[in-house]
């Protein structure tokens, strides 16, 4: 069965600290996405990946930054945790973009205190 | 720009219809559909071209009107596995900027 995994499904950091959130897919796929879920706002994009070592903003990629080394695997980074940034994050990756659907980890819920 | 929904939430009974709506202010390519269960990662259910055209698998399907620049997810005889929280998802007219509606949380009680 396919997957994406992601490393942590709790999180409980605080305020200032750095962040890592780890995501790995076993499906060979180009595309790697990462995404905050919020109450009311759905799914928001915070960064993407097209290929190792690219990376493209999202919507919302201020307080991130991402890294992809390997193909397989997709790291969010917090610079420096805010309490604003506590949500659930949900990584997805794709063969083709949003074409063939994107396939979602179980996500990580992130409190910042 | 995000793709609203309607309604925000619905409850059913078991073996009652529902429709979930998703609309947007721009020409769209595509739409695509979502459900997450609680506790769960969103699963892909289906997605639509340009085209008016209609889809469905089981008894959830959906229609695609591009003139309208909205879609519709029809949930037949609901069963409870039917809960959730179903997400559309919209491409612009050049099949880019792909973004996620807010949601509709759907809760089908026996």
């Amino acid at each position: 069965d396919v997957k994406v995994t992601q490393s942590s499904r709790y999180l409980v950091k605080r305020t200032g600290e750095k962040v890592f959130l780890e995501c790995v897919q076993d499906m060979d796929h180009e595309n790697m996405f990462w995404y905050r879920q919020d109450p009311g706002l759905g799914l928001r994009l915070i960064y993407f990946s097209y290929d190792v070592k690219m990376k493209e903003k999202g919507d919302i990629p201020e307080g991130y930054s991402v890294s992809r080394e390997k193909k397989e695997r997709f790291s969010l980074i917090l610079e420096s945790a805010s309490t604003n940034q506590t949500s659930m994050y949900l990584c997805a990756s794709s063969l083709e973009g949003p074409k063939y659907g994107y396939t979602f980890g179980s996500g990580t819920r992130l409190t910042v205190v | 720009q995000q793709p609203v929904q309607s309604p925000q939430a619905v409850i059913l009974r078991e073996g009652e219809d529902a429709v979930i709506n998703c609309s947007s202010s721009k020409a769209l390519y595509s739409v695509h559909w979502y459900r997450q269960k609680h506790g769960e990662a969103p699963v892909f259910l289906m997605i639509l071209l340009k085209g008016g055209e209609q889809k469905g698998h089981d008894k959830i399907s959906a229609s695609f009107n591009e003139k309208k620049q909205q879609s519709s997810l029809y949930l037949t005889a609901s069963q409870l596995s039917y809960s959730g929280t179903y997400f559309c998802g919209t491409e612009d007219n050049y099949g880019q900027n792909f973004v996620f509606g807010p949601g509709t949380r759907l809760s089908v009680l026996p």
